[in-house]
């Protein structure tokens, strides 16, 4: 059964990049859809992006312009940057496995626990 | 791209029958039928309910169903328990190859 494990630094300044990563057992991430997903506190879940093993990537629009993923297949790792940040990029951000064919469409089947990103100067 | 539409919170007693609806547009709900529901207790990361709008993961009890028509999808749990209460959220791919939540939906079991 794949695990999914969030870590990058708890704290970032205002108009810093965020930077996370996303280690992954039990899986490889040469397969399926690689999937970024955050939620402030109390709020709604927010889809920012995935990456599919060939490095094509799908980003939220609204956060199209200061999103990039990137793949480490060595590491077996897929990473997230959210650059210029503000307060509102503040949230409990999921790193998941989403699965895609024909017959069953697409979603996201695994998630890991989730690692708090607080903006704060 | 706009958060799809969910109710705030459904409630109902034990045993009885809830729908949470999820209101889309022909980008996403209405245009295909990869629409999946996941549910959410405190503090933990979601889990997935239904998927291609009405297909069960194993393990996932028979009383939660899913349908769609039109632009809008529905959960609905049949025999309410009082562990199903949590959050639940809808998501549905789009039209531009990206995904998109619903605001979710408070389950209170009264």
């Amino acid at each position: 059964q794949v695990q999914l494990q969030e870590s990058g630094p708890g704290l970032v300044k205002p108009a810093e990049t965020l930077s996370l990563t996303c280690t992954v057992s039990g899986g490889s991430v040469t397969r399926d859809y690689w999937n970024w997903i955050r939620q402030p506190a109390g709020g709604q879940l927010e889809w920012i992006g995935r990456i599919y093993s060939t490095a094509t990537t799908n980003y939220n629009p609204s956060l199209k312009s200061r999103v990039t993923m990137s793949l480490d297949t060595s590491k077996n790792q897929f990473s997230l940057r959210l650059s210029a940040v503000t307060p509102a990029d503040a949230a409990l951000y999921y790193c998941a496995r989403g699965h895609y064919d024909v017959m069953t469409g697409y979603y996201i089947n695994s998630w890991g626990p989730g690692t708090v990103v607080t903006v704060s100067s | 791209q706009s958060a799809l539409s969910q109710p705030a919170s459904v409630s109902g007693s034990p045993g009885q029958s809830i729908t949470i609806s999820c209101s889309g547009t022909s980008g996403d709900v209405g245009g295909y039928n990869y629409v999946s529901w996941y549910q959410q207790n405190p503090g933990k990361a979601p889990k997935l309910l239904i998927y291609k709008v009405s297909d069960r993961p194993s393990g996932v009890p028979d009383r939660f169903s899913g349908s769609k028509s039109g632009t809008t999808a529905s959960l609905t749990i049949s025999g309410l328990q009082a562990e199903d209460e949590a959050d639940y959220y809808c998501c549905s791919f789009t039209s531009i190859s990206t995904l998109v939540f619903g605001g979710g939906t408070k389950v209170t079991v009264l």
